[in-house]
């Protein structure tokens, strides 16, 4: 089975604090992502990478930064936390163009206060 | 551009009932697929089909069945019998041609009353 592990499930942050928010997954896929989940919004994406030190901003990219320097960890960072960056933060993985579907990781929900 | 709506926010149904919940997807692409996935209370968001746009055929496991109809860009999702464990967010997704950007709807939330 795929494992999407998140480093923290809740965090707790004061504003203006740098976050770094850690993903790594075990089954050598390509792609990884990072989406944000807020009520009534859905899934909305910040980043994705397709490779090693690849990677292309999503729909919501602004006060956010991503790291890929191995393949089977991605990291989001939020260089100074801010209120409205209070949320559910979704990793997910898949392979390449063939097989699609995405796997998550557990989430991680972060306050900033 | 693509789009996937999910007009249902919340659905309560009691237990045994079916179920359907509505995904009309957008877009301008010939080649895509589409995906459907449930977030149980615990968060982690669990695949639970995957349909490219040449195949219409409509897909049964278990109580769940899914409808893909390209004339109306819809792709509906159906729980027979619903159980309490089917309670969950459910998500509808979809991507287009040969990007690996994945567009999610809003989410459809169940909720199976005993």
């Amino acid at each position: 089975d795929v494992k999407v592990t998140q480093s923290s499930r809740y965090l707790v942050k004061r504003t203006g604090e740098k976050v770094f928010l850690e993903c790594v997954q075990d089954m050598d896929h390509e792609n990884m992502f990072w989406y944000r989940q807020d009520p009534g919004l859905g899934l909305r994406l910040i980043y994705f990478s397709y490779d090693v030190k690849m990677k292309e901003k999503g729909d919501i990219p602004e006060g956010y930064s991503v790291s890929r320097e191995k393949k089977e960890r991605f990291s989001l960072i939020l260089e100074s936390a801010s209120t409205n960056q209070t949320s559910m933060y979704l990793c997910a993985s898949s392979l390449g163009i063939r097989r699609t579907e995405a796997f998550f990781g557990q989430g991680t929900r972060l306050t900033v206060v | 551009a693509q789009k996937v709506t999910q007009a249902q926010t919340e659905i309560s149904v009691v237990e045994k009932e079916d179920v359907t919940l509505d995904c009309v997807y957008e877009t301008r692409d010939t080649t895509y697929y589409l995906f459907w996935y449930k977030q149980p209370p615990s968060g982690e968001l669990v695949f639970l089909i995957r349909r490219n746009s040449f195949d219409e055929q409509n897909e049964i496991s278990g109580r769940y069945s899914w409808n893909f109809q390209k004339s109306t860009s819809s792709f509906n999702f159906t729980i027979t019998a619903s159980q309490v464990v089917d309670s969950a967010v459910y998500f509808c997704a979809l991507r287009s041609g040969g990007y690996q950007k994945v567009t999610f709807g809003t989410g459809t939330k169940l909720q199976v009353i005993p």
